[in-house]
């Protein structure tokens, strides 16, 4: 069964820094590509962030490109998010997934997420 | 960025009745490979998304038969042939195509 489980969510000032990671199982992580969804009650879903099998391509939205950073540890099958300079609306649900099949953006299988509150 | 539109954003639909969600696309979704990228996702209430359907009509795994896509280039729908009690939830329509991928605002399908 694969499962995705996300953690390194928590409340943050804004300027700080959190790293999410999410651990996979029932699958091999290396032969995927992942991203990282967020969801707010205002915005909605927002996909963030993708990176391919190894590591070597990573994309982003335009509003967390140069804070926010995506690497993954296919030996611990962990995909991590690290997210630096913090602010308000970076406050959602990060939700990581797994790209059905590294070409288009389809997320086959979800986790339950981690909340993140940025707030003074 | 392509920007997607639902309507509607409210469904209140009566069991055993269908049920149809239609979701437009700013830009083609059509790809040069023939396919249209442009997925479906429910969010059942306390739950994460899920995937209902890839790639207009490909309904992922374990999905009833009830629920059905159909459409192309920017104009989408998802249709439930028959409504039950489970398929309350929200649902989303997403193009898959070009990041950053993008999803619809969500259309609330509930119970009369």
């Amino acid at each position: 069964e694969v499962q995705l489980v996300e953690s390194g969510g928590g409340v943050v000032q804004p300027g700080g820094s959190l790293r999410l990671s999410c651990v996979a199982s029932g699958f091999t992580l290396r032969s995927y590509w992942m991203q990282w969804v967020r969801q707010t009650p205002g915005r909605g879903l927002e996909w963030v962030s993708r990176i391919d099998n190894d590591g070597g391509y990573t994309t982003y939205v335009e509003a967390v490109k140069g804070r926010f950073t995506i690497s993954r540890d296919n030996a611990k099958n962990t995909l991590f998010l690290q997210m630096n300079s913090l602010r308000d609306e970076d406050t959602a649900v990060y939700y990581c997934t797994r790209d059905a099949d590294g070409f288009g953006g389809t997320s086959d299988y979800w986790g339950l997420g981690t909340p993140v509150t940025v707030s003074s | 960025d392509i920007v997607m539109t639902q309507s509607p954003l409210s469904l209140p639909v009566t069991p055993g009745e269908p049920a149809s969600i239609s979701c437009r696309s700013s830009q083609s979704l059509l790809h040069s490979d023939g396919k249209n990228y442009l997925d479906w996702y429910v969010q059942k209430p306390g739950k994460s998304p899920q995937l209902l359907i890839k790639l207009v009509s490909n309904r992922a795994s374990g999905v009833p038969d009830r629920f059905s896509g159909r459409g192309s280039g920017t104009d989408f729908t998802l249709q439930i042939s028959r409504v039950e009690a489970e398929d309350v939830g929200v649902y989303y329509c997403m193009e898959a195509l070009q990041s950053p991928f993008t999803f619809g605002p969500g259309t609330n399908v509930d119970i009369k």
